[in-house]
């Protein structure tokens, strides 16, 4: 099975700051990669997923940016961060042609 | 209606029983159901996964699916109170593409009481 990394784990940041958080992957090669948003009470949010480098799509309009510049590294990115940005973002993984996702340990922003 | 339901719970239950959590869904393209054990501040990692009908054992754990009522379970038997945390279900079907993306329920969160 594959790891994934992300960090930081927690982060401060005050309204209008930006943002980059980075996730990477071990254990496999050529995997689909996920951000994810969990609020309390609204489950996972699928945010953007991307099957390669540069290949980004995008599920929801907002704030939020991704991109994937090498192969197993993942950014999630925003200019200028909200207070509606909080929450739990959380980065997984799947291997080539299959449908499970291995999730990181995910990071907890608190928008100030 | 919600492509995929499940009872937020909570459910607490002593140590040792059998817990039963379910999630019901309405599309009929998911073929591939998955189970997600989540604790507090954590990551979700993955359980149980099955594919279409039937039944999958791993140790205390059941996964059951059951396409014709669109309904799949998730057993714990001797519960523990390690296993208290949220659990979430998990759902794909066939894409079509590479882009494997799963519908997930809500979560239950479970309390085993020693």
């Amino acid at each position: 099975s594959q790891t994934i990394h992300q960090w930081p784990a927690t982060l401060v940041q005050p309204v209008g700051s930006p943002l980059s958080l980075e996730c990477t992957v071990e254990g496999t090669s050529n995997p689909n990669l996920y951000w994810y948003r969990q609020a309390a009470g609204r489950g996972l949010q699928l945010l953007f997923y991307s099957v390669g480098i540069g290949q980004i799509s995008s599920e929801v309009p907002q704030n939020l940016s991704a991109s994937r510049p090498q192969d197993r590294q993942f950014i999630l990115s925003s200019k200028k961060l909200l207070l509606s940005d909080s929450g739990f973002y959380l980065c997984a993984g799947s291997g080539e042609n299959t449908d499970t996702q291995y999730f990181g340990p995910g990071t907890r922003l608190t928008v100030l | 209606q919600k492509e995929v339901e499940q009872d937020p719970g909570p459910l607490s239950v002593p140590e040792g029983a059998i817990v039963s959590l379910n999630c019901t869904y309405s599309n009929s393209a998911f073929q591939y159901f998955m189970w997600y054990r989540q604790y507090s501040r954590k990551g979700p990692e993955l359980l149980m996964y099955t594919y279409s009908s039937g039944n999958k054992e791993d140790g205390r754990f059941t996964a059951q699916v059951d396409k014709s009522s669109k309904y799949i379970s998730l057993f714990i038997r001797d519960s523990q109170p390690s296993d208290s945390a949220t659990y979430l279900c998990a759902m794909s079907g066939v894409s079509g593409g590479s882009n494997y993306k799963l519908t997930f329920g809500k979560g239950t969160l479970l309390t085993v009481n020693p």
